[in-house]
């Protein structure tokens, strides 16, 4: 089946640590994001990348970093700076022009 | 910047009651709209969108959405709504070419027996 696939489905982080949230997906997509969302706030952008080897930053990008090394890859690592990481973060991808799709999402906790 | 607003947070609905869900957008220029739905433990998964074209647009599970462009707003309707739509329902808004969305903070929606 082609999909998105979002790994660990549950993530816990101790102060100062860093961790990288998966995203994978098979559907030959070009671009690929990264939302966070929090009660009350909707989806927001961390960041996005519409090609390999290149991205941008979304409407909150500190205290996130991102690569994108393989068309079907675009890991997401929660640095130590940002403070207040504990959120579900949402993978999506689409081909330009269409709609997106999502990953089922990682839930990051803090320790 | 782009922003979309959706004013009602939590709507709570008896079954076969009629459905309407407001969502207002800022941008002046060629948009692209969607709503996206969230069952609870799924993904967000497509329920309509509207390019161009005739501005009333059909979706899944009978939902439908108006695009009015001089009010700027997208409102999702469904005349008859079912206990398994309870879901929190997201309007996001893309403008020309661009790839990236602006979601609204989202709509709960509780369809009770």
């Amino acid at each position: 089946d082609g999909g998105i696939t979002q790994s660990p489905k549950y993530l816990f982080r101790k102060e100062g640590q860093n961790v990288t949230l998966s995203c994978e997906q098979n559907l030959n997509h070009d671009a690929m994001y990264w939302y966070r969302q929090d009660p009350g706030q909707g989806l927001r952008l961390i960041y996005y990348s519409q090609i390999v080897n290149d991205f941008q930053k979304g409407d909150i990008a500190e205290g996130y970093s991102v690569s994108r090394e393989k068309k079907e890859s675009f890991p997401l690592t929660v640095t130590s700076a940002q403070k207040n990481p504990t959120a579900f973060y949402l993978c999506a991808s689409n081909f330009l022009g269409q709609p997106q799709h999502f990953g089922d999402g990682t839930r990051l906790s803090i320790l | 910047a782009q922003s979309v607003s959706q004013h009602n947070h939590h709507v709570i609905l008896s079954e076969a009651a009629s459905l309407e869900l407001g969502c207002n957008y800022s941008y002046g220029g060629t948009v692209n709209l969607f709503w996206y739905v969230q069952y609870p433990g799924q993904h967000l998964q497509l329920l309509l969108k509207y390019f161009s074209g005739d501005p009333l647009v059909k979706g899944i599970k009978g939902f439908e959405a108006e695009f009015i462009k001089s009010k700027f707003s997208f409102n999702l309707r469904k005349p008859s709504v079912q206990w398994s739509d309870t879901a929190e329902y997201f309007c996001a808004v893309n403008t020309g070419t661009a790839s990236k969305l602006t979601f609204g903070t989202g709509t709960r929606l509780q369809v009770t027996l």
